[in-house]
């Protein structure tokens, strides 16, 4: 079963704006990941903020975190086309190796 | 190319069926995983191991689906009796286990259809 839920699950937006995505998860973590999926590809890993972190940057990436609320955020500012793709949050519960991924948020950048 | 790599990338199969498939990992990753992923939804996990050792299996992972690493490089998984239900992609991960940060780095997956 699904432990994340992302919020929207489908988003769209035009080209420079900002995306932003939201993700609930039920259970204490160690570490909270997010990545990307185009469409029929593999997953491709875009950060990872431990559960003792707020707020961590990466590009044009922005992700916080608030254990308190079981909830984190990522920011996509300046939107490109090529950002078009599915994004999905990851959590490893504390003595867990495997992932648990939410359903994930359908991005689409129009030009 | 050095990421994780999957063979074959497609695979269609006749209900009933046996498939295998393959994932070779990260070189130094120690770390290796399976999952599941059916349209729309996010993978599930199916299971792990750490070098050889098989350490953790999903309740997905029904007996006709078998895993195994047997060098501790390459792993294959095996689906016996092929069912409509068992089309997904399937993805493989690898890891390193060096610290309490384990990113998981996937490979491009198998998409697996029986007809």
């Amino acid at each position: 079963s699904q432990q994340g839920e992302e919020d929207p699950q489908a988003l769209s937006i035009q080209e420079g704006e900002n995306a932003t995505m939201n993700c609930s998860y039920k259970t204490s973590i160690n570490n909270l990941q997010w990545y990307r999926q185009n469409s029929g590809r593999g997953l491709v890993h875009l950060i990872l903020i431990r559960s003792n972190e707020r707020e961590k940057h990466s590009g044009r990436l922005r992700v916080t975190l608030d254990t308190s609320k079981k909830s984190s955020s990522l920011l996509i500012t300046a939107s490109r086309a090529a950002d078009t793709a599915s994004y999905f949050c990851a959590t490893d519960g504390r003595g867990a190796q495997k992932l648990v991924f939410g359903q994930g948020t359908r991005l689409t950048i129009n030009p | 190319d050095t990421g994780v790599s999957q063979n074959p990338r497609h695979k269609i199969t006749k209900r009933g069926q046996n498939v295998t498939f393959r994932c070779d990992p990260i070189s130094e990753h120690n770390r290796l995983y399976w999952y599941r992923q059916t349209l729309g939804q996010g993978p599930e996990f199916l299971t792990y191991f750490q070098n050889e050792a098989q350490l953790e299996k999903s309740r997905l992972l029904s007996d006709r689906f078998s895993a195994e690493r047997p060098k501790g490089s390459f792993s294959t998984l095996e689906i016996q009796r092929t069912e409509q239900g068992d089309s997904a992609m399937y993805l493989c991960a690898s890891s390193l286990m060096a610290s309490n940060t384990d990113t998981q780095y996937f490979g491009p997956g198998t998409r697996l259809t029986v007809l």
